[in-house]
């Protein structure tokens, strides 16, 4: 079946400008997380959804990273006034919660490089 | 504080040497371990878990809690077998994965 699928796949951007990134998870993956992979910082979570519950933000790494999942499925990833030090491979997974091993299949990733 | 370490961002063996890629971690609690992979061009993919205790393409994997390591071994490389290896943790029963620094693997012939 369709694995976890994220547009764009590549994203060029000005400083200063806003950028949205789009995951779609695997059909009835109830949960979904955001990671991001740079050079110097290796693989980072960012956030965590699972269900109704209240999302894991603790990842973000300022208050100009937010996201959404609507209606327990997409999940868009909104970074604001975007920065240099925002240039990295941006990696979405699901897993279905309540599944014995509830692996995480990753999506192919966004790559955003900031100018 | 949670951490997951890889020491060695490169190794680089022949084709049918044994390799072996160090992993050790800090967690307070019960964690579970995975290697993760990522072949050029292709998606980060689950190796194996410690849980399954199961050998993968002639990777092994022994969770060792007196020393918190969790070495990834194969004991005859393959030119296939060229790729970023991730070790990574979590809390168990799902939640966040929290990643080492990541090891590139390179099998020469």
């Amino acid at each position: 079946g369709a694995g976890v699928s994220q547009s764009p796949s590549n994203k060029v951007t000005e400083k200063g400008k806003d950028v949205e990134l789009r995951c779609d998870p695997i059909s009835g993956h109830t949960a979904l997380y955001w990671y991001r992979q740079s050079l110097g910082q290796g693989l980072e979570f960012l956030i965590y959804f699972q269900g109704n519950s209240a999302p894991d933000k603790s990842g973000l790494p300022s208050d100009r990273f937010s996201a959404e999942r609507t209606g327990g499925s997409v999940s868009t990833l909104t970074i604001q006034r975007t920065q240099q030090e925002d240039s990295a491979v941006y990696l979405c997974a699901s897993s279905l919660v309540g599944d014995r091993e509830e692996t995480q299949y990753f999506g192919p990733g966004t790559r955003l490089l900031v100018l | 504080a949670q951490r997951v370490t890889q020491p060695e961002k490169l190794l680089s063996v022949f084709k049918g040497a044994p390799v072996e890629l160090k992993c050790n971690y800090s967690y307070s609690g019960s964690p579970e371990l995975f290697w993760y992979v990522q072949y050029s061009r292709q998606r980060l993919q689950l190796l194996l878990r410690h849980i399954s205790r199961e050998s993968i393409k002639g990777f092994t994997a022994d969770l060792n809690k007196g020393e918190t390591s969790f070495h990834l071994k194969k004991p005859f490389a393959q030119e296939e077998d060229s790729a970023m290896y991730y070790c990574a943790l979590t809390g168990g029963q799902g939640g966040k994965l929290i990643f080492g620094q990541g090891t590139e693997l390179s099998v020469k012939p």
